[in-house]
Order: structure tokens, then C-alpha cells, then sequence
């Protein structure tokens, strides 16, 4: 199966900075890359995803690449606003763990005003 | 806008019990998901079922079951709850592909005494 590793587990900026969250993966045959957002008291939302044949997705402040010879993929949020503060999850999939999404460990994130 | 609902948010069960965790969605939804979610592991696959009367064990099925018998609702059962099963719950659904969108429920927190 996919075994995830996601870094780093807690992130503390100052309103405005920007925020870097990097997923690393085993399975070379992953071919679809969420990210997920997990605010207090609710379940986990996408945010952005890639796909394998895609180097780079942006979406307003978010952003997401993918190096799929290093088997990574990252999460980028510029300027960062108190309302980005959330618990953060990547979850690689296809491949060998197709249908089943493996999730990071989360990172959590705190916008500090 | 996709809807999933879980029958409760906190739930206390005493060592034993059989537990039932509900889990419904409104958008016809074919594939629906059951995790855990426990801090510093992220959230790992308990079930998943991807048609009426069709499961698959995830990753961490043991003690559980489930059950499906219409689409829009997927059921977790803890035959005998132990200690160990207190945890926060969190159902999905996607609509198709596994690569689809997976929408969350709010979670149910179950603890076992």
C-alpha cells in the first residue's frame, strides 16, 4: 500500500507570509493528488488537486506542484489570512491503492494576525 | 450543495456495546467511505462500499462492519466496542471515480468507557 509522509506536523506564520506543506509518497503508480482542509468541529474539505500529467495547479492563493520523480507533491498558500489556520491533509492515490485514499498525518496550521 | 450527515456528533458507549454510526448523503452519490480519524495518524480507511450490498475492508477493518442496503446510506457497526475504538468517525462520499471529490460528514466523537 501507499505509505504517506507529511511535513511539517505544525506551522505557525504571521498573516501575510506564506505557507509551504510538502507530501511525500511511495507508490509511483499515484496518479491523482488532493489536498485536504480540516477546520475545528468539521470534516476535511479539497482544496486543490493534480493530476499526474500536471507539474502545477493555482488557484487564487493556493497552489499545489508535483515532482513525481521524487514522488512529492506541496502545498503552497501566499498570504496568508487567520482564516487559513485549519489542520491540512494530502492523500496520494492510484496505482496499486487505487479507490482508496491513504492520508497524510496533517499538518496543522496557525495565521497568527 | 453535497450533503453528508452523521446521526450524532458525540456518542458514549460502554465497553460491550454494540455501536451503529449512521452516515447519509443526498446526491446520489455511488461510493461512500468510513475513517478514523486519531490524532498524529491522520485519517485511515476503515470501509468503503461502492455500490448497494458491496464492501471493501480499507486498512484498519478489524472490529468493525458495515453495512449498505440503499445508496444514499452507509452504516458502521462496532460489534463490541472496546477502548480502544474511541475515536473521531468521519463518513464520505464521492460521486463516481475514486478520483472524485470526496465530501465529508462533521464527524461523530465516540467514546468508550
Amino acid at each position: 500500500g501507499e505509505n504517506v509522509e507529511q511535513h511539517p506536523s505544525t506551522l505557525s506564520v504571521q498573516e501575510g507570509d506564506s505557507a509551504v506543506i510538502k507530501c511525500t509518497y511511495s507508490d509511483s503508480a499515484s496518479n491523482y493528488f488532493p489536498w485536504y482542509k480540516q477546520e475545528l468541529a468539521k470534516g476535511p474539505q479539497l482544496i486543490i488537486d493534480i493530476r499526474s500529467n500536471v507539474g502545477e495547479k493555482k488557484d487564487q492563493r493556493i497552489a499545489v506542484t508535483l515532482n513525481k520523480t521524487a514522488k512529492h507533491f506541496s502545498l503552497h498558500i501566499t498570504e496568508t489570512q487567520p482564516e487559513d489556520s485549519a489542520v491540512y491533509f494530502c492523500a496520494p492515490t492510484g496505482g496499486t491503492s487505487y479507490g482508496k485514499l491513504t492520508f497524510g498525518q496533517g499538518t496543522i496550521l496557525t495565521v497568527h494576525p | 450543495d453535497v450533503k453528508v450527515t452523521q446521526s450524532s456528533r458525540y456518542l458514549v458507549k460502554r465497553t460491550g456495546e454494540k455501536v451503529f454510526l449512521e452516515c447519509v448523503q443526498d446526491m446520489d452519490h455511488e461510493n461512500m467511505f468510513w475513517y478514523r480519524q486519531d490524532p498524529g495518524l491522520g485519517l485511515r480507511l476503515i470501509y468503503f462500499s461502492y455500490d448497494v450490498k458491496m464492501k471493501e475492508k480499507g486498512d484498519i477493518p478489524e472490529g468493525y462492519s458495515v453495512s449498505r442496503e440503499k445508496k444514499e446510506r452507509f452504516s458502521l457497526i462496532l460489534e463490541s466496542a472496546s477502548t480502544n475504538q474511541t475515536s473521531m468517525y468521519l463518513c464520505a462520499s464521492s460521486f463516481r471515480q475514486f478520483t472524485d471529490t470526496q465530501y465529508f460528514g462533521p464527524g461523530t466523537r465516540l467514546t468508550v468507557l
